[in-house]
């Protein structure tokens, strides 16, 4: 069955405090793995889609990189506005179904 | 801020009514899926129009039907609504009819089955 699993649920950092989100999956015939962040009452807002194992982005303080079988969500030096919930979510070839993970709630102290 | 826009932003209905959601795609955009998220859950995929024909549904019974019009937005119905149905709706926007493209979303509607 296709899935995806983040960890962990909740982390609490430190501002300026690096760290690392986890998206492992599996899905039959990966057509795109992305990223979004969802502030409280809010619609997710895009981050980044990565297509293929090897792939990184980045965005200010935020890296993605995809392997075959995992995603991470770097942040460095987080601001406490990078305090918000991560999704991770995969697209198949087979459908046009995405499959989100549940994500991790995201809280930077300052 | 997307130019995608869910309405209305919050709905109170009894249980076994329906309701209808509406959403306006962002300009360019001829796709439009529809998500049903619960408290502390990732959203859950339940279908999504292509040049307003469906284009692909997850696991959510028939009750829940939708429509695209010819200028991309598009309705969310659901009959019978149960408990279970209270969750934050939310609405994607896209282009091409597949995942190749990044999916945009508006700020949801909140309903509430009582």
């Amino acid at each position: 069955e296709d899935q995806v699993t983040q960890s962990p649920e909740a982390l609490r950092l430190q501002e300026g405090e690096s760290s690392s989100l986890n998206c492992s999956y599996t899905v039959s015939g990966l057509r795109g793995l992305f990223w979004y962040r969802q502030d409280p009452g809010k619609g997710p807002e895009f981050l980044f889609t990565l297509y293929s194992a090897g792939e990184e982005k980045e965005k200010e303080r935020l890296k993605a990189t995809l392997t075959k079988k995992e995603s991470f969500l770097h942040i460095t030096a987080p601001k406490p506005e990078d305090s918000a919930t991560y999704l991770c979510a995969v697209g198949r070839n087979r459908d046009d179904k995405i499959i989100f993970g549940k994500g991790t709630r995201l809280h930077i102290l300052p | 801020e997307t130019g995608v826009t869910q309405s209305p932003t919050h709905l109170i209905k009894t249980r076994g009514q329906q309701v209808t959601l509406r959403c306006s795609s962002q300009s360019g955009h001829n796709t439009v899926s529809w998500y049903q998220q619960a408290l502390g859950q990732g959203p859950q995929f339940i279908f999504q129009y292509y040049r307003e024909e469906e284009n692909g549904r997850g696991n959510f019974p028939p009750r829940f039907s939708g429509l695209q019009f010819p200028n991309y937005s598009s309705e969310l119905n659901v009959n019978a609504l149960e408990l279970d149905d209270s969750a934050l709706y939310l609405c994607a926007s896209s282009n091409g009819g597949g995942l190749h493209t990044e999916a945009f979303f508006g700020q949801g509607t909140r309903l509430t089955v009582v």
